[in-house]
């Protein structure tokens, strides 16, 4: 089951904050978050595992609730390089197949 | 490192045909990946290999075969395209030992026009 991202679009303006949630109907091993830009391969983020380590960008934060099957990505005091499409991907029930949300077009206007 | 090169960048083809998608990664990674992204949509896992050698399905791969004879590349064989398989195909690859998937490194993308 693919995982459900939240909300679909989000417009903000620099210097305002967002979150992007991304939540999942089974166990996770691990979330990661990728970004896209127009025309453009998807860029690494971030990686949340269970137990709590993250590894990835320093100026993204993120969460991971195991219990409630859910992560959430915060964009603080955006900027405008942070537009683009924001991607959640999960790994469940299998090592190495990886599913990804249908992701969270972000804008960021002056 | 070049990391993972694509090939072609762009290709037309008529239903019926047949293509093979290239796919290379010169950063010795086990995992690699087959994605494909529609139009305003999410990627799609078509098919995935843990090694040379060992492959398996994703969630959308009928259509298509792979193989993974060495580590560096991963092939994805298209077998009498449909307008259906218009997409834009990425392959990525990544390094994970045991446990949970480590970064996925992608390629600049295929796209693919089928008409």
């Amino acid at each position: 089951q693919q995982p459900v991202q939240s909300p679909q679009a989000v417009i903000l303006r620099e210097g305002e904050d967002a979150v992007i949630n991304c939540s999942s109907s089974k166990a996770l091993y691990s979330v990661h978050w990728y970004r896209q830009k127009h025309g453009e391969a998807p860029v690494f983020l971030m990686i949340l595992l269970k137990g709590g380590e993250q590894k990835g960008h320093d100026k993204i934060s993120a969460s991971f609730n195991e219990k409630k099957q859910q992560s959430s990505l915060y964009l603080t005091a955006s900027q405008l390089s942070y537009s683009g499409t924001y991607f959640c991907g999960t790994e469940t029930d299998s090592w190495g197949k990886f599913q990804f949300g249908a992701g969270t077009q972000v804008v960021v206007t002056p | 490192n070049a990391g993972v090169t694509q090939t072609p960048k762009f290709r037309i083809l008529k239903i019926g045909q047949s293509m093979t998608l290239q796919c290379t990664q010169d950063m010795n990674h086990n995992y690699m990946y087959w994605y494909r992204q529609d139009p305003g949509m999410g990627l799609k896992l078509i098919y995935y290999s843990v090694g040379a050698g060992i492959t398996d399905k994703g969630e959308v791969p009928n259509g298509y075969n792979v193989s993974r004879s060495t580590t560096e590349d991963f092939p994805l064989r298209l077998e009498l395209a449909a307008p259906s398989q218009t997409s834009v195909y990425f392959c990525a690859s990544s390094y994970t030992t045991s446990g949970p998937q480590e970064t996925q490194y992608f390629g600049p993308g295929t796209r693919l026009l089928v008409l």
